[in-house]
Order: C-alpha cells, then sequence, then structure tokens
C-alpha cells in the first residue's frame, strides 16, 4: 500500500538554528512529491515539489528539501528557522503506479520555532 | 497557480441541517477534489469531482451524506447533510491545474450543535 510518514508529530527548533523537517514514502511507481504548510486558520499553502530532475528542491519562504531516492525521503530544511515558520507541515505524495495519481498525504508535522 | 474562492469560511449549524459549500476557481480545471480536516489532523479525501459526471466518492464517504455539484469546469459545491456533532470539522476544495501541484481554498470550518 502506498503510504508517507513524518514520524515527528512536533519539531522545536530555536530561532536562527536550522530545521528538518523528515518525510519518508512507500509508493509502487516514481513518486511525485510535495510539501505544503497551513498556518492556524489558514489553508494548506504549496511550498514544493519534486517531480524529476535535481534531487534539491527549492521552494517558497526559503525552503529546500532533498529527494533521497534510495532512502526514500523527502526531508524539508530551512538553514536559518524564523518564528513566522511556525506552523503545521505535511508531506504528499502522488505514485505515477497509481493510475488516479491520488495525493497520499503525510500526518503532518508541528513546527514550533522558539525565539 | 490557480486562485480559489472557498465559501463560507466558518459556519456553526444546528443537527439535522445542512450546510453547502462553494468553491470557485479562477481558471478552468478537470478535477476538483473534496477533501476533510480535523483541526491539526492530516487530510482524508471526500470525493474527485469531474466536470459532467458524478463524483467518485472514497471509501466511508457516500453520495447521500456529501452530494457533490459540478456545474461547470470553475465551480463545484459541497454539502454535508443531516449534520450531527461528528461532522464538525474544516472542510477543503482543491484544484490540480498544471498536473504537479495543487492549489486549495481557505477551508470552512464547520460546528455542529
Amino acid at each position: 500500500a502506498q503510504s508517507v510518514a513524518q514520524p515527528e508529530d512536533q519539531v522545536n527548533v530555536a530561532e536562527g538554528n536550522p530545521l528538518t523537517v523528515k518525510c519518508t514514502y512507500s509508493v509502487s511507481g516514481n513518486p511525485y512529491l510535495f510539501w505544503y504548510v497551513q498556518y492556524p486558520n489558514r489553508g494548506l499553502q504549496f511550498l514544493l515539489k519534486y517531480i524529476t530532475g535535481d534531487n534539491l528542491v527549492k521552494g517558497s519562504y526559503g525552503f529546500e528539501a532533498e529527494f533521497n531516492k534510495s532512502q526514500t525521503s523527502f526531508h524539508l530544511k530551512k538553514p536559518s528557522a524564523l518564528v513566522s515558520d511556525s506552523a503545521l507541515y505535511f508531506c504528499a505524495v502522488i505514485s505515477t503506479g497509481d493510475s488516479n495519481y491520488q495525493l497520499i498525504w503525510g500526518a503532518g508535522t508541528k513546527l514550533i520555532i522558539k525565539p | 497557480s490557480a486562485v480559489i474562492s472557498q465559501k463560507p469560511s466558518r459556519d456553526i449549524c444546528q443537527r439535522g441541517t445542512s450546510l453547502t459549500i462553494q468553491c470557485q476557481v479562477d481558471s478552468q480545471v478537470t478535477m476538483m477534489f473534496w477533501y476533510r480536516q480535523q483541526p491539526g489532523q492530516s487530510l482524508t479525501l471526500i470525493a474527485t469531482a469531474n466536470q459532467g459526471s458524478e463524483a467518485t466518492y472514497e471509501s466511508g464517504f457516500v453520495i447521500d451524506k456529501f452530494p457533490i455539484s459540478r456545474p461547470n469546469l470553475t465551480f463545484s459545491t459541497l454539502t454535508v447533510s443531516n449534520l450531527s456533532p461528528e461532522d464538525s470539522s474544516i472542510y477543503l476544495c482543491s484544484v490540480d491545474v498544471f498536473g504537479y501541484g495543487y492549489t486549495f481554498g481557505s477551508g470552512t470550518r464547520l460546528t455542529v450543535v
């Protein structure tokens, strides 16, 4: 079965420190990978995606993610965290082996950046 | 990317009534998706709505409870019928315009009392 795992319910980082939000996946075909952010009482905002090409993907607000095929991971990173980065982050995947091309969502990781 | 206008942003409804949520997209899209999200939780796909055909519902969701309309390529509605407190949730619509990314509406926070 296709799945996405975000192993950490919550990540706490001090402002100015680097942050990592982890995501691993299991799909039958090639993956299309996405990160979304949800601020309190707001809808989901697209951060970045990996479809093909360079394994390091740069997205909005200074975030980046690295696709690692051997480890089936797509961790979200930022070199220097801001308090305003505090939000709920979702990893999602589409499998090219799924004819429905349905998004499969991780459970979400709450990121808390402390001043 | 597409811009979605979702209404209402929130509502408080009585048990047994219904709420209809609207999503308007600023471009034509083939598929629209409806999700449910408990606060702080992940998203659960309710159904996929294609223009001109019946929506495709995911396991656990039925048309009688969640009727969907898709009259054209820019608009869709989701109705949550015969409301109970268990229906209290956030409902989101989403579209995939360019094939590789999804845009979401701002969500409708439903509270059933």
